[in-house]
């Protein structure tokens, strides 16, 4: 099956700073999502990319469906953004899974 | 309005006892599919439903069974209850027609097997 690697595994951000996370994937893919999963354990979709670039608010997305990677960026960070970052992918019609990556796990600091 | 909504929120129950885990969406979705989360925070598919036909069925044991009443529910039983089943069970739905495929996401229900 597809492969989902996600990097870093952890990082720890002051409240403003920056940041970009990156997705990389073993095949080719049809749907691509990114989730961010608060402390309450909710899943909250924040883009669907499976090729392009979108911008909601401070963060954006890119997905270079060619190179099979996606890129997630994160600007002027709060606090209200740490969680657990995931990307899905998937390929394939109707009804099919989401492979999950492992997550990047975010602290934003005051 | 709630798209995906899942009962209970959490679920405490005892090794042997059976459960079961509802889901509703009022997206006016095709598929539904439920993803187990483990206590590393993986999530992986366990079933998917198109119309209220089984479509995908990921090596799950049969103690799980899936029903689908209609096409907005999705219900999941567990028989015979393990340690093992505690988790964060995650409904979602996603739709057909349309050129996107991006899957929305419930609440989750929150399993506790002691």
């Amino acid at each position: 099956g597809i492969q989902v690697e996600q990097s870093p595994p952890d990082l720890i951000l002051q409240e403003g700073a920056n940041s970009t996370l990156r997705c990389n994937f073993s095949d080719s893919v049809n749907n691509l999502q990114w989730f961010h999963q608060n402390p309450w354990g909710q899943l909250i979709n924040l883009f669907y990319i499976p090729s392009g670039t979108k911008q909601n608010g401070r963060l954006s997305a890119t997905t270079v469906a060619t190179e099979r990677y996606s890129l997630l960026y994160i600007s002027s960070s709060q606090t209200t953004d740490s969680g657990v970052y995931f990307c899905a992918v998937g390929r394939g019609g109707t009804a099919s899974k989401l492979t999950f990556g492992t997550g990047t796990r975010l602290q934003v600091t005051l | 309005d709630t798209a995906v909504s899942q009962t209970p929120k959490y679920l405490v129950t005892q090794m042997g006892n059976d459960k079961s885990i509802k889901c509703e969406q009022n997206l006016g979705h095709d598929t539904m599919y439920w993803y187990k989360q483990d206590s590393k925070k993986f999530l992986k598919i366990m079933f998917s439903y198109n119309n209220k036909e089984l479509i995908i069925n990921e090596t799950v044991p049969n103690r799980f069974s899936p029903k689908s009443p209609d096409k907005a529910h999705l219900n999941l039983h567990i028989n015979s209850l393990e340690l093992g089943d505690s988790a964060v069970y995650f409904c979602a739905s996603s739709p057909v027609w349309t050129p996107t495929y991006e899957q929305y996401f419930g609440p989750g229900t929150r399993l506790t097997v002691t």
